[in-house]
């Protein structure tokens, strides 16, 4: 059973890096499969950020203007998020999820709020 | 780059059947059956539905099912349930990239 955590900071300046990271247990991500990050807007609809594959290479939402640069650590079984000049409207729930090999997310993270605000 | 159109909401009674739609144009959908739908109960994380239009994890029962149509998505929930009351997005891929669609709120009345 693959299961997902996110960890990182709930709260984030804004002009500042929002950094998360996705924790990934019941499977080797070195494995294969593309893994992904998601982020929901409080009381809005769903926004894809970018997915990473295990050998590094990644594909991002190009709405988001390279602000966000995926990176995994196969030897912690980790990937992460990082996403620099953060404003307000990143506050968001962000997801992060396993890609089931036909760009569908089969295997979901329970979400942790950031919220940019000084 | 737009988010898929679908309608912000629908309703049935229980027992009914609904349908959700998710629009796109030609650059949305690509060439690829890429297409799947999410289910999400408030405060939760998203669960997958249909995949690849038409396919169903496992798990999943067989009252949802997905087709397409040109550049048309669309779930069809049958025999609604009390707890079939959520939010339902669809999801594509591009070719180059994912998009999600608006969400739709279904209500069971």
């Amino acid at each position: 059973q693959v299961q997902l955590q996110e960890s990182g900071p709930g709260l984030v300046k804004p002009s500042e890096t929002l950094s998360l990271t996705c924790t990934v247990s019941g499977y080797s991500i070195s494995s294969g499969y593309w893994w992904g990050w998601i982020r929901q807007p409080p009381g809005k609809g769903l926004e894809w950020i970018g997915s990473i594959y295990h050998n590094a290479n990644t594909y991002n939402n190009p709405s988001l203007q390279s602000r966000g640069t995926i990176s995994i650590n196969t030897s912690k079984n980790q990937f992460s998020l990082k996403l620099t000049s953060v404003t307000a409207a990143d506050t968001a729930v962000y997801y992060c999820a396993r890609d089931g090999g036909s760009y569908d997310f089969c295997n979901w993270g329970q979400g942790t709020l950031v919220t940019v605000s000084s | 780059q737009s988010a898929l159109t679908q309608p912000r909401s629908v309703s049935g009674s229980p027992g009914q059947s609904v349908t959700i739609s998710c629009t796109g144009t030609s650059n949305d959908f690509g060439v690829y059956n890429y297409v799947s739908w999410y289910q999400q109960h408030p405060g939760k994380a998203p669960k997958l539905m249909i995949y690849d239009v038409r396919k169903r994890p496992s798990g999943v029962p067989d009252r949802f099912s997905g087709s397409r149509s040109g550049n048309t998505a669309s779930l069809t929930i049958s025999g609604l349930q009390a707890e079939d009351e959520a939010d339902y997005y669809c999801c594509s891929y591009t070719g180059s990239s994912v998009l999600f669609g608006g969400g739709t709120k279904l209500t069971v009345l």
